[in-house]
């Protein structure tokens, strides 16, 4: 099985500054037939369900901000959220549908500092 | 609106069954897959199961296989989730997740909010 780690496990960052969750995976989710990256990100709000943000390492979900940008390739991915905002204090996951059992990684908790 | 909307959620005790439905509008719900997703209080996501457009397939985390059934009625546009021989640790809030595509290796594009699976005695 694949498995997904996400570093750091939780981060402050100051308003309008720059936020960047990292995730390594145990084994490559790039798939060369298709050369795509099989890897996203979720956004959970406390008390809501996750939401997704970035699919295929780096494609913006429909209404995802471009302050949220997704990045990597192979096993080592980025999640880079810039000018941060009140409304991006949440937990963040990365996950691989590369292969069965599909992985999350255990969340990076972002709050403001 | 794409909406998915889960019920059935609720107190059972160990070695009790329950089933979870999860009831989908606002898309074409045989043509893409359909995922269970769970989260034990104050935890992670976990994978639960996954399920091919025609209901033709299915997959199972190993924590669950064997006690747990996923299925599909396309002509009611609902998900369901049996669940037997329940555990302490199954525990969680269960969401169901639309993929985005009929098949396997998808991504989940829209979430229910989720019910609710309590087993204690």
């Amino acid at each position: 099985d694949i498995v997904m780690t996400q570093s750091p496990d939780s981060l402050a960052v100051s308003l309008g500054e720059r936020a960047t969750i990292n995730c390594k995976a145990s084994q490559s989710v790039l798939y060369s037939s298709t050369n795509k990256n099989y890897l996203a990100w979720y956004q959970q709000k406390p008390g809501q369900p996750p939401k997704l943000l970035i699919s295929w390492a780096s494609t913006r979900h429909f209404g995802v901000p471009d302050r949220v940008s997704g990045s990597g390739s192979g096993r080592d991915f980025t999640l880079t959220i810039s000018n941060l905002q009140a409304e991006d204090v949440a937990v963040y996951y990365c996950q691989q549908y590369y292969a069965t059992p599909p992985a999350f990684g255990q969340g990076t908790r972002l709050e403001i500092k | 609106e794409v909406q998915l909307v889960e019920s059935g959620g609720g107190l059972v005790q160990p070695g009790g069954s329950l089933r979870l439905s999860c009831e989908a509008s606002g898309f074409s719900f045989s043509s893409y897959s359909m995922t269970w997703v769970r989260q034990s209080p104050g935890r992670g996501l976990q994978w639960v199961s996954s399920i091919i457009g025609s209901g033709g397939g299915t997959d199972y985390a190993d924590s669950v296989t064997g006690r747990f059934t996923t299925s599909r009625d396309n002509s009611k546009n609902t998900l369901y989730l049996q669940m037997n021989d329940l555990r302490a640790e199954d525990t969680a809030t269960y969401y169901c997740a639309k993929g985005n595509n009929y098949g396997g290796k998808a991504y989940m594009d829209v979430w229910g909010k989720g019910t609710t699976v309590t087993v204690s005695s």
